[in-house]
């Protein structure tokens, strides 16, 4: 079992220019969500799944865009990059509840 | 507003004392409180869940409904501790997990 899986895991952008982040999970979970995570900040929900084909905003979605086409992919795109965008990005998923299983990050920075 | 507080963004001991790691929420209805953990160069994951009511790696935390607070607490800390800890109520009604700023807890040897 991967578990969830996040690719990239590093990625240097330049303003204005885009890029998708894709997580996958191989536990049949529902849930899917992505955070960012930022030092001071803790982890902040950007947008998260409540199942196939759905998306829901969390706390910061501005700037980002999310799919969720097939039930084990999560995928975060960045339309047009900004340098407050960099930060590290965690996908996670569950069966429902709190009970979270996070990837290992892919730390994205923008020039 | 929920709301999530981890008033102390370091905490810094000496192996074998005590810790406390403070959480104060602020939520609408009855949230559902967790602790996680990252320790260096891991992913996250779930330390315990207050309905479990459990001891995960020595640590333990109550909540307190009146005062609003979910503390994690370890009597003996030891090195291995060291990492990042992250208090986050659920909401079920939203199936959102929130997650405090976090409190880096480094224990001396």
């Amino acid at each position: 079992n991967a578990g969830v899986t996040q690719t990239p895991k590093f990625r240097v952008l330049k303003t204005g220019q885009s890029m998708t982040l894709l997580c996958a999970q191989d536990m049949n979970h529902e849930y899917m969500y992505w955070y960012r995570q930022d030092p001071g900040m803790g982890l902040r929900l950007i947008h998260y799944s409540v199942g196939e084909g759905t998306t829901a905003k969390g706390e910061v979605p501005d700037g980002y865009n999310v799919s969720r086409l097939k039930k084990q992919n999560f995928l975060l795109g960045l339309e047009s990059a900004a340098p407050s965008q960099t930060s590290v990005y965690f996908c996670a998923s569950s069966l429902g509840g709190g009970s979270l299983f996070f990837g290992e990050g892919s730390r994205l920075t923008v020039l | 507003a929920q709301r999530v507080t981890q008033p102390e963004k370091l905490l810094s001991v000496f192996k074998g004392a005590p810790v406390e790691l403070k959480c104060n929420y602020s939520y609408s209805g009855s949230p559902e409180l967790f602790w996680y953990v990252q320790y260096s160069r891991q992913r996250l994951q779930l330390l315990l869940r207050h309905i479990s009511r459990e001891s995960i790696k020595g640590f333990t935390a109550d909540l307190n409904k009146g005062e609003t607070s979910f503390h994690l607490k370890k009597p003996f800390a030891q090195e291995e501790d060291s990492a990042m800890y992250y208090c986050a109520p659920f909401s079920g009604g939203y199936n959102k997990l929130i997650f405090g700023a976090g409190t880096r807890l480094a224990v001396h040897p």
